[in-house]
């Protein structure tokens, strides 16, 4: 998986609760992306970074914030989890000159918000 | 919204077979990628074509892009039951200011011995 981890790799939550997902790379790539993947709708982009503390929203960003401190790791935090959440959420990175490079995914994290 | 819609949803054949996927897009691109995902596991990335190229090969992988008709198609020669997967279609869109990739929701392939 192109040195990517993501943890945790499963979750169960109550609704209402924050909760962080992790994203670590050891590529030392500039790009690094968070999608979710539900059935009937393949992935959408949640937010992305495209260096320390640059990010951007993506098509479903709402409810979603990222940070990313240093280049190995990105952060994904729901602040207030809600049901709509529940999801198969992966964490890509790319290391080409521009964010619609070839990406490389993670092995993702399955999210329960009950 | 999908820029990119696959086409068809799931497609089962044979061992020995060639399987072919289309994929139809809204906006001009600057480039279309395609990636696997096997069950329960993340993307991998296939093959990308450039907006200026017509064909690409990759060993049993033939994906053709046509601008005109804003479609591509993913070949697959002489399937294997390993191949058996979702594939996915991702476009570097104009709509997007050619920033993000969006995906579209796969081709379910699914390959008997």
């Amino acid at each position: 998986d192109a040195g990517i981890t993501q943890s945790p790799r499963h979750k169960v939550t109550e609704t209402g609760t924050p909760v962080t997902l992790r994203c670590h790379q050891t590529e030392n790539h500039r790009y690094m992306y968070w999608y979710r993947q539900d059935p009937g709708h393949g992935l959408r982009l949640i937010h992305y970074s495209y260096g320390v503390k640059d990010t951007d929203k993506g098509e479903v960003s709402d409810g979603y914030s990222v940070s990313r401190s240093k280049t190995e790791d990105f952060l994904l935090t729901l602040e207030s989890a809600t049901s709509s959440q529940t999801s198969v959420y992966f964490c890509a990175i790319s290391g080409g000159g521009a964010s619609t490079d070839t990406q490389y995914f993670g092995p993702g994290t399955r999210l329960t918000v009950l | 919204s999908q820029q990119g819609e696959e086409d068809p949803q799931a497609l089962s054949i044979q061992e020995g077979e060639n399987a072919t996927m289309n994929c139809s897009y809204k906006t001009s691109i600057n480039n279309l990628q395609w990636y696997r995902q096997n069950s329960g596991r993340g993307l991998v990335h296939l093959i990308l074509i450039r907006s200026n190229e017509r064909e690409k090969h990759s060993g049993r992988l033939r994906v053709t892009l046509d601008t005109s008709k804003k479609s591509s198609s993913l070949l697959i020669t002489a399937s294997r039951a390993a191949d058996t997967a979702s594939y996915f279609c991702a476009t570097a869109a104009r709509d997007t200011g050619f920033q993000k990739l969006v995906f579209g929701t796969g081709t379910r392939l699914l390959v008997s011995p």
